[in-house]
């Protein structure tokens, strides 16, 4: 059974027009995290949230936003979508504690086209 | 910042052939993970390592964690059609959970 789910597994959306990618998980993990892949690429870390903690990376543009309304659910938001944001978005979840980080756990992702 | 150098960036084998890659860092990491990544679908994990020399295998699949922690390898042993993707290593150090990713190894396995 999946236990990190994004939907929809295809977006099209048109130059410009704002689009909300939708992240889900059964895991109870306390971290979520964000990735863009492009074709041929390694994922590259957009942000995360540890519990309600934002955390942006550096590079990460400020067209991108992210909610995690509660542990289960976390959302990426790309307000103004261009060409050059056309892309495979990754969601994936960790556990961490006192003791340590468990692997991250990926769900299929979310390709996104732009028209 | 931290990078990882993967090789080779692709590889075309014979069914039955073993394979092996590898990952490299300038600096120190405390976990190395090994994902493999088919088409149009997220990463799924394969072998995760946590201890400098440790070896562990899963089936075919054999990865080390380098003595100096700033290497791995992944070894595929009697590769099947089925082994096709990329195979991507990711790094951890310092006190953060992010991972930094290789490159990706393409793998191709002709029947």
């Amino acid at each position: 059974d999946a236990m990190v789910i994004q939907n929809p597994r295809y977006q099209v959306t048109q130059f410009g027009k704002p689009v909300t990618l939708s992240c889900s998980q059964t895991l109870n993990h306390n971290v979520m995290y964000w990735y863009q892949q492009k074709s041929s690429q390694a994922p590259k870390l957009l942000f995360h949230y540890y519990d309600k903690d934002f955390n942006n990376e550096a590079d990460t543009p400020d067209n991108f936003q992210s909610r995690r309304p509660n542990t289960s659910f976390c959302f990426l938001d790309i307000r103004s979508p261009g060409l050059g944001d056309a892309a495979m978005y990754l969601c994936a979840t960790q556990l961490r504690s006192g003791t340590g980080y468990q692997p991250q756990h990926f769900g299929d992702g979310t390709r996104l086209s732009i028209l | 910042g931290q990078q990882l150098n993967q090789s080779p960036q692709s590889m075309f084998i014979q069914e039955g052939e073993d394979v092996s890659m590898n990952c490299t860092s300038s600096s120190i990491f405390n976990t190395w993970l090994w994902y493999k990544q088919d088409p149009g679908e997220g990463p799924v994990l394969l072998i995760a390592l946590y201890k400098a020399g440790e070896l562990t295998s899963n089936g075919r699949l054999t990865a080390q964690f380098g003595i100096t922690r700033k290497d791995s390898f992944l070894n595929i042993s009697a590769s099947i059609p089925s082994d096709v993707g990329i195979y991507f290593c990711a790094g951890r150090g310092g006190s953060q959970g992010n991972l930094i990713f290789g490159k990706g190894t393409k793998l191709s396995v002709k029947p």
